[in-house]
């Protein structure tokens, strides 16, 4: 059984460009979660979606967006990059319902030059 | 706002030695409570999980946990430490929420664990 998988591993960019990240849950799960991780730093949500729908949005400027696909895969959208992007982004999936755990992708490491 | 706090960014201990890293939690309501290690390059890899009466969780690995409600504390043990044990640890809460599709995870700022050999 396949975990969540994310896609690129690593990304450069520069300063003013777009990117897309994907993600694709672990078998059985319908529930999508973004964080960003700066280095040395824990994990900040970004959002997170169910039934293609965004349930709700952490600390996160608009140039920040996402979407779910219905086969429950989600991409990540990041507008106009700045250098403090910069970060490992963590999709991890889960299954709704009140304290289910969240399985964690290995990450996209985005450099923003 | 849900908050964690887990004190002490850096921790070494003996291998063979008792492991003890502390997390505090701010929340009205008892909340769900994890742990979470990441090994360097990877992702976050649950080791337990805390969400019903039972106060003390086991997880993988040799952890275990105890919920103490009157302290607003999930500190993790491991009774003899390894090696392979070495990597960075997050504690984490979610509300209990009723309503599906809002479990957001909140994280501490992480322990970072070292075995001295």
């Amino acid at each position: 059984d396949a975990g969540v998988t994310q896609s690129p591993t690593h990304l450069i960019k520069t300063r003013g460009q777009q990117v897309t990240l994907r993600c694709s849950p672990k078998s059985g799960h319908d529930t999508v979660s973004w964080y960003q991780q700066a280095l040395g730093q824990g994990p900040q949500f970004i959002f997170q979606y169910y039934e293609e729908e965004e349930r709700q949005r952490g600390n996160f400027p608009d140039r920040f967006s996402g979407h779910q696909f219905p086969n429950y895969s989600s991409e990540l959208n990041v507008n106009a990059l700045l250098l403090g992007d910069s970060a490992l982004y963590l999709c991890a999936s889960s299954l709704a319902g009140r304290g289910s755990e969240q399985f964690f992708g290995p990450g996209t490491r985005l450099t923003v030059l | 706002a849900q908050s964690v706090t887990q004190l002490g960014s850096h921790v070494s201990v003996s291998e063979g030695a008792l492991v003890l890293l502390r997390c505090n939690y701010s929340s009205s309501v008892p909340p769900y409570l994890f742990w979470y290690v990441q090994y360097p390059n990877q992702g976050l890899q649950l080791l337990l999980k805390y969400t019903s009466a039972a106060t003390l969780v086991k997880g993988i690995n040799g952890f275990e946990a105890e919920f103490k409600k009157s302290e607003t504390s999930f500190h993790l043990t491991k009774p003899s430490a390894h090696m392979s044990d070495a990597a960075e640890y997050f504690c984490a809460v979610s509300d209990r929420q009723r309503t599906v599709g809002n479990e957001k995870l909140t994280f501490g700022t992480g322990t970072r664990l070292t075995i001295i050999p």
